[in-house]
């Protein structure tokens, strides 16, 4: 079946630092979602992509919906203490609009 | 804020017990979405409801059941609870049409304690 691959799992980060993540699958996808969640909390939808080789910035991020319709990046610039958190990547799987989910990007803030 | 609005927060209960959690959508929202995440794991997809009629199951135990009233809120029912249910559940609403019908915006989610 669909699946998304999130990678990295985890990244220490040290702040002023830019990060980039990705998540990329066997099967093409018509729109990509990034979303970011703090513990405890609900994830917040970051950015929506709709067309290959969009790229869509929202403040300090910048998301890509790659060419081949079967990945997408998102990159952080200067991260910050408040960038912490598990960044999701998500794509429809059909017409009922359920979404699947990558494992998640861990951003952790280096001591 | 979201829009999205469940009750409780956090619920704390003994095995064997069933609970109810609640939502409400967003305004003009018709999709109601339900998750569980459990510790440190990813956002299991439960169970999709669109205006009153389920739409899609995920990997939603028999013990579980769900509705979407006429007014659009849904309640998520917990049966025979076990010590693994413990987990933060979410539920999620999306807009009715078109291609931003995919994006779906998140409550604050309820924090289930089976003890």
């Amino acid at each position: 079946g669909q699946q998304l691959n999130q990678s990295p799992q985890s990244m220490f980060i040290q702040e002023g630092e830019d990060v980039s993540m990705n998540c990329t699958s066997s099967s093409i996808f018509n729109t990509w979602l990034w979303y970011k969640q703090d513990p405890g909390e609900g994830p917040v939808l970051l950015i929506a992509l709709y067309k290959a080789g969009e790229l869509t910035s929202n403040g300090r991020l910048t998301a890509q919906f790659g060419i081949t319709r079967k990945d997408s990046f998102l990159n952080i610039s200067a991260s910050i203490p408040s960038d912490v958190g598990i960044y999701f990547c998500a794509g429809p799987k059909d017409s009922n609009y359920q979404l699947i989910w990558g494992a998640g990007t861990k951003l952790i803030i280096k001591p | 804020d979201s829009g999205v609005t469940q009750t409780p927060k956090h619920l704390i209960t003994a095995t064997g017990q069933r609970v109810t959690l609640r939502c409400s959508p967003r305004s003009g929202d018709l999709s109601v979405y339900w998750y569980q995440q459990s510790l440190d794991q990813g956002l299991q997809f439960l169970i999709q409801y669109y205006n009153g009629e389920e739409r899609a199951k995920g990997n939603i135990l028999e013990r579980f059941s769900a509705q979407q009233f006429p007014d659009l809120h849904s309640e998520l029912n917990l049966s025979s609870l076990e010590l693994g249910d413990s987990a933060l559940y979410f539920c999620a609403s999306s807009f009715r049409t078109g291609e931003s019908a995919n994006e779906q915006f998140f409550g604050p989610g309820t924090r289930l304690t089976v003890l």
